[in-house]
């Protein structure tokens, strides 16, 4: 019964690759949102779809490009993977309701390793 | 310089020990203010939230904002082991899908 899943949980691949990381939520919101945590742990937002729509995007490399078929997935497609890549990605939801309960529960993270 | 910065650095207390840990930030628009323990090899999860200025106390855990000084705090009274975690401060202007502005984060250690 997770409620933010992410696959794979690890990830090693060579430069230049090419790779996916997909998110799942069984939470019902509908809004979903990619973060990157660096080696120093510093938690940054990329992306963020709301209803598959983008409505969040930070100044990210094009070579990461996002994609919500439906707005319970949120996956995230790098192109051309390079070194600095390398990092933990976080896959997030949250409910536009405007609540005070609308925070934004994350998944368990993916290890990307690019060697 | 960051929006949001954290300190202090890696903290190591005795177990019961009350612990504090802050914030500052820049962004006089920022509203609301959260707390998130990441374990390690984990993603964050909500400890706490607080809108606005002021004091909220959850168990052994109280928030603190100061909107005038752009400062808030997360005291922890009678740390436990189970409390060895980073703490990452983050905030936004807005709630639900507003984009939120995370710390550095600090890693804790609760020493038995």
């Amino acid at each position: 019964d997770t409620a933010v899943s992410q696959t794979p949980k690890y990830l090693v691949t060579q430069m230049g690759n090419d790779k996916s990381i997909k998110c799942e939520q069984n939470l019902g919101h509908d809004t979903m949102y990619w973060y990157k945590q660096d080696s120093k742990k510093f938690l940054k937002i990329m992306f963020s779809y709301n209803n598959k729509e983008l409505i969040i995007n930070e100044t990210v490399p094009n070579r990461f490009s996002p994609k919500s078929p439906d707005k319970a997935h949120l996956n995230l497609h790098i192109n051309s993977l390079e070194l600095g890549d390398s990092a933990v990605y976080f896959c997030a939801s949250s409910s536009l309701a405007g609540t005070s309960t609308d925070t934004q529960y994350f998944g368990p993270g993916t290890r990307l390793t690019v060697l | 310089q960051k929006e949001v910065e954290q300190d202090p650095g890696p903290l190591s207390v005795p177990e019961g020990a009350i612990v504090s840990l802050n914030c500052t930030y820049s962004n006089s628009a920022f509203q609301y203010f959260m707390w998130y323990r990441q374990y390690s090899r984990k993603g964050p999860e909500l400890l706490m939230y607080t809108y606005s200025s002021g004091n909220k106390e959850d168990g052994r855990f109280t928030a603190q904002v100061d909107k005038s000084s752009k400062y808030i705090s997360l005291f922890i009274r009678d740390s436990q082991p189970s409390d060895s975690a980073t703490y990452l401060c983050a905030m936004s202007e807005g709630f639900g899908n507003e984009k939120l502005t995370f710390g550095t984060g600090t890693r804790l250690t609760i020493i038995p």
